[in-house]
């Protein structure tokens, strides 16, 4: 059974660092064509994707996001890590993390189980 | 930047079909996956690779692509349809999602 959690601060203060944890079960992160992704909501918007790490520990990131986002693996706990720099009001939003099934096969990949999600709000 | 376009709403009557579209330059040649989001709850696969559902969807989901356009198809809508559904496509190594559609039934 492939489970994902998010974890993590629920509110961060402008200019702060963000650290987000993703742990798994039920699949290795070793394994060929499977990825864990983040995906955020803000209130009454649209799915937004963030990034992604593959089995090979290859990080993909938004373009938009490239300078600030950070996503790592520590494949023996089981967990994505993703750090987000200098965060701002507009980052508010529900945060996911999810797994890729035929990740990077030719665009096949898609987000076949996902985390409940974690709301995280950036306020002073 | 590679761009997917829903429409904001969709309403049906129950019993009746729903369609849902989502809109890209040459969207056929790129897979299309879709996913249900409720209220409250994680986003949900219910299409993947244009046309395929994963096990425990029912079969009135269905979805196509061709041209510009991928459409999730709903059948027999259910007030347990209800929700927004969201496009999603590959750009090279980026992941693209529409804008998302909300589908009311009533």
């Amino acid at each position: 059974q492939v489970t994902l959690r998010e974890s993590g601060p629920v509110l961060v203060k402008p200019t702060q660092t963000l650290t987000l944890t993703c742990t798994f079960s039920g699949f290795s992160l070793n394994t060929n064509r499977l990825c864990v992704s983040w995906i955020r909501k803000p209130p009454g918007r649209a799915l937004e994707w963030l990034g992604f790490i593959d089995w090979d520990e290859d990080a993909y990131s938004r373009t938009s996001l490239k300078t600030r986002l950070t996503i790592s693996k520590d494949t023996s706990k089981n967990q994505v890590v993703l750090t987000m720099t200098n965060m701002d009001p507009s980052d508010t939003a529900t945060y996911y993390c999810a797994r890729i099934g035929r990740c990077l096969v030719g665009g096949e990949g898609h987000f076949d189980y996902w985390g409940q999600g974690t709301l995280v709000t950036v306020s002073s | 930047s590679y761009k997917l376009t829903q429409p904001p709403s969709v309403s049906v009557s129950p019993g009746q079909t729903a369609s849902i579209t989502c809109s890209g330059d040459k969207l056929e040649e790129r897979y299309v996956c879709w996913y249900q989001q409720k209220p409250g709850q994680a986003p949900l696969l219910v299409i993947y690779q244009d046309t395929k559902r994963p096990s425990g969807i029912p079969e009135r989901l269905s979805g196509s692509n061709s041209g510009n356009t991928a459409t999730l198809t709903i059948s027999g809508t259910q007030t347990m349809d209800e929700a927004d559904y969201f496009c999603q496509a590959w750009d090279s190594t980026t992941v693209v999602f529409g804008g998302g559609t909300k589908l009311t039934v009533l």
